[in-house]
Parts: structure tokens; sequence; C-alpha cells
């Protein structure tokens, strides 16, 4: 049971260069999440899915655009990549409210991005 | 802009030592959670308290919430080395599914 998977750890790209970022989590929530982590800044949330066919705008979705592939899988897009989006990125997913209102958030363990 | 912002920034204990560290949080939430990062990994869930609690344990973690001073507190007792990391509240609020995480307060337990 992997549960949240983020491909690639590492990447270092130039300026203007476009990738993607994937993740994919293995057990069945509906919900998920990109966040950015910059020192001193904790964790921002950049764009969320709440379920499958929907996404919606975080705190900093400037610069990055996201796809729902499917229920288990949850792309993030940097279409012309700038220095100031070097960060470290993280993905988490989230059961819907059942047995618990609030159900936790369970994070891949990120990939580091640093663009030249 | 975040909603919460842990203090200290970072507290160095001995093992076996207490810590405690602190959250305060600007609106008002359904729910505050507590997670833990250690160095190069992702974020793991710790522990909730929902609004209308005021202390919550589990296992050697204990946390209060004072929603009328809009603060929380984690204290780790008999602390380890395994305990170095990074804390990190978050809160929810409304009926969304977001959570707004502080800047964290790192914590190292020396041998």
């Amino acid at each position: 049971n992997a549960g949240v998977t983020q491909t690639p750890k590492f990447q270092v790209l130039k300026t203007g260069q476009s990738m993607t970022l994937q993740c994919a989590q293995d057990m069945n929530h509906n919900s998920m999440y990109w966040y950015r982590q910059d020192p001193g800044m904790g964790l921002r949330l950049i764009y969320y899915s709440a379920s499958e066919g929907t996404t919606d705008k975080g705190e900093v979705p400037n610069g990055y655009n996201v796809s729902r592939l499917n229920k288990r899988e949850f792309s993030l897009r940097l279409e012309s990549a700038a220095p100031s989006q070097t960060s470290v990125y993280f993905c988490a997913s989230r059961s819907s409210p059942g047995t618990s209102i609030y159900p936790p958030q369970h994070f891949g363990d990120g990939t580091r991005l640093s663009i030249l | 802009s975040q909603q919460g912002e842990e203090d200290p920034q970072a507290l160095s204990i001995q093992e076996g030592e207490n810590a405690t560290m602190n959250c305060s949080y600007k609106t008002s939430i359904n729910n505050l959670q507590w997670y833990r990062q250690n160095s190069g990994r992702g974020l793991v869930h710790l522990i909730l308290i929902r609004s209308n609690e005021r202390e919550k344990h589990s296992g050697r973690l204990r946390v209060t919430l004072d929603t009328s001073k809009k603060s929380s507190s984690l204290l780790i007792t008999a602390s380890r080395a395994a305990d170095t990391a990074s804390y990190f509240c978050a809160t929810g609020q409304g009926g969304d599914y977001k959570l707004s995480f502080g800047a964290g307060t790192t914590v190292t337990v020396r041998a």
C-alpha cells in the first residue's frame, strides 16, 4: 500500500520550460491537493480537487494548472517555469467525511523543483 | 494569507524533556490538526481537535484548544530523538475541504 506517490522526486528546469508533476493515490480518496512549501512559510495551497471532475484554485494558483485525470491521479503543470516557482511541491489526498467528520490529509514525499 | 502561526519557530530540548509549541489563528475554525514532517519527507497527521473540544490526548501527545484566544498548544512528553522534526498546525474552516497551515516549529531533541 504505497499511499500517495509523487514523481519525479527531483527536477531542475530552465526558466521558460514546462513541466508536469505527477501524483497518484491508492487509498480511494475523493479529494486531492497540491501545495508548495517554501522556507519559513509553511505549506500554501495551489489547487485542490474536492472530487473527481472538479478542481478549484487555492491561495497561490498563478502560473499553475491542474488536471484531475481520474480518481487516483492529480497532476500539476507549470507551463512556463519561473525562478519564483523554485520550491518543494507536495501532493495530498483525503477521504470524504464518514466515520471521521474531518478526515486527515495524507501526503506524498514531495518533488523538489529548482528553476534556473 | 496563512491562518496559523506557530511559536516558537525552533526548539531544542534534551531527550526525556517535554516539548511545547503553540499555534495561533485568525478566524473561526471547525477543527485544528497537528502534523509532523521529518526532514525530506511529507507531512504526517498526528492529532485532530474539534472546535467544541478543549483537550485531547494521543499517546505522548496532548493538544489543547482555546477558541476564545484563537490558540492551540501541542505538548510532547518524554521526548525521544525520533521526535526531531518540524511540527505544523493546520486549521479547517466552514464546510470546505481545505486546510490552512502555519509556518511550523522545528524541534530538535538532543541525546
